[in-house]
This record gives C-alpha cells, sequence and structure tokens, in this order.
C-alpha cells in the first residue's frame, strides 16, 4: 500500500472550513483513499474514501487530484467536535486475498478546532 | 444497534495476571479485528477474524490470544504480559467478509480497554 504524508497539526476557526491535506505520490491506479478520524479517547471513525472522483458525504467532502498523487478533505463548517486526529490511508482493492487492503494508519494530522 | 461495544473500559494487571478483553457487536458483521494503539501513536493491527475464523495475525506474541466464539463477540486473552504491552486496544467490525472490496472504509471501532500492565 502506498505511503501518505500528513501535516502533523492544524487549527481551524470554528464555523470556517477546514481543508486538510494529504500526500500519496506514489498511489497506484487501483488504490482508494481513505479518511478516519479518532477522537479523544474514542476509536477511529470512518469519514469519507474515493478512487478518483471527488466524493460529498454528510459529514464531509474529498478532493482526490486528477494525477491522484494527494487528496483534501474538507470539513465544510467546522465545529468543536471536530477537534480530532484524522487519518489519510491509501489501500488496494481486495480480490479474495485477506492479506492484502489492511488499514494502515500512518500518524495523521491533529485538528484543533478554536472558538 | 450500530455500536461496537468493549469491556472492561479500563483494567490493571501485574505480568502473571491472566485476563481477558471482551467485544461485542449486533450489526451482523462477519468481520472482526482488534488493533493495539500505544500513546500518541496511530492504531496496528493485530488480528483478523472473518466468520469466525481467524484470517490475519500480524505475528503478535503468543502472550496475546484472540478467540471469537460466535459472529457477535470476540475475546482476547492475556496471559504474563509485559509492561510495554500497556497501551489502549480497540476492536472493529465490518460488515462485509474479509477479503471484499468493503472491508476496510466500513469498519466501526469500538471504544477501546485501556490496558495497564504493573
Amino acid at each position: 500500500d502506498a505511503k501518505t504524508t500528513q501535516p502533523p497539526s492544524m487549527d481551524c476557526a470554528e464555523g470556517r472550513a477546514a481543508n486538510l491535506p494529504c500526500n500519496h505520490s506514489t498511489i497506484s491506479g487501483n488504490e482508494y483513499v481513505y479518511w478516519y478520524r479518532q477522537i479523544h479517547s474514542q476509536g477511529p471513525q470512518y469519514i469519507i474514501h474515493g478512487l478518483k472522483n471527488n466524493e460529498t458525504n454528510e459529514m464531509a467532502s474529498l478532493i482526490i487530484t486528477e494525477d491522484r498523487k494527494s487528496s483534501t478533505l474538507i470539513l465544510p463548517h467546522a465545529t468543536l467536535r471536530d477537534t480530532a486526529v484524522y487519518y489519510c490511508i491509501v489501500r488496494g482493492r481486495l480480490y479474495g486475498s485477506g492479506n492484502t487492503g489492511k488499514l494502515i494508519f500512518g500518524q495523521g494530522t491533529t485538528l484543533q478546532v478554536k472558538p | 444497534d450500530t455500536e461496537v461495544t468493549q469491556t472492561p473500559k479500563h483494567l490493571v494487571m501485574g505480568m502473571t495476571n491472566k485476563k481477558s478483553l471482551k467485544c461485542e457487536q449486533h450489526m451482523g458483521h462477519r468481520a472482526m479485528y482488534w488493533y493495539k494503539q500505544k500513546a500518541k501513536k496511530p492504531p496496528e493491527l493485530m488480528f483478523v477474524y472473518s466468520y469466525e475464523k481467524l484470517s490475519i495475525n500480524e505475528s503478535v506474541p503468543s502472550r496475546f490470544s484472540p478467540e471469537c466464539p460466535n459472529s457477535s463477540l470476540l475475546n482476547l486473552h492475556l496471559h504474563a504480559l509485559q509492561p510495554e504491552d500497556s497501551a489502549l486496544y480497540l476492536c472493529a467490525s465490518s460488515p462485509a467478509r474479509w477479503g471484499s472490496d468493503r472491508s476496510s472504509y466500513e469498519q466501526y471501532f469500538g471504544p477501546g480497554t485501556r490496558l495497564t500492565v504493573t
């Protein structure tokens, strides 16, 4: 699975959009980009995933560059409850193998939303 | 019910003790996972069960022994642990069979058991 690089920390003002970048320059054509977050003292929570098209759900938007070497997670109106560690994960599709496509968490970005 | 529950929330044990961690889900998920998370570090996969069978063991020491007695329950038996095993132990489940395309993005995590080995 491709390696990801994220800034260690970011701040965002409450009510503003939080844009969290992720570099995955070695991503291959069949690898997905996933985002999870971990709020303090809780288990990780799935946010969104995508292959090459931009994706949006009720939590966030995911923008993947055309060359797929980087992506940005957007929280459109950050609240204090969005303060968490955000993990960008790249993993491949699985075709009957139990030893590929594991969730390998990197160091993540600690997002601090400030009032 | 969209929850993964873990008990106990906290556990303190000596190096000669035997204890067990429990994880339960009632979402009908057929893949269940154990992760270990040290302080200020990301979670690391330990074990994966698919349809109650062990699919992956990430070279975890034998002092950790997983068990999946049924599709809703996952245990982690602990014996002769070391102080460096102190960590947050996270359980997760996913709806799809391990080895399918969906097995990663829909992992639901429990709140974890914080283990301290003295």
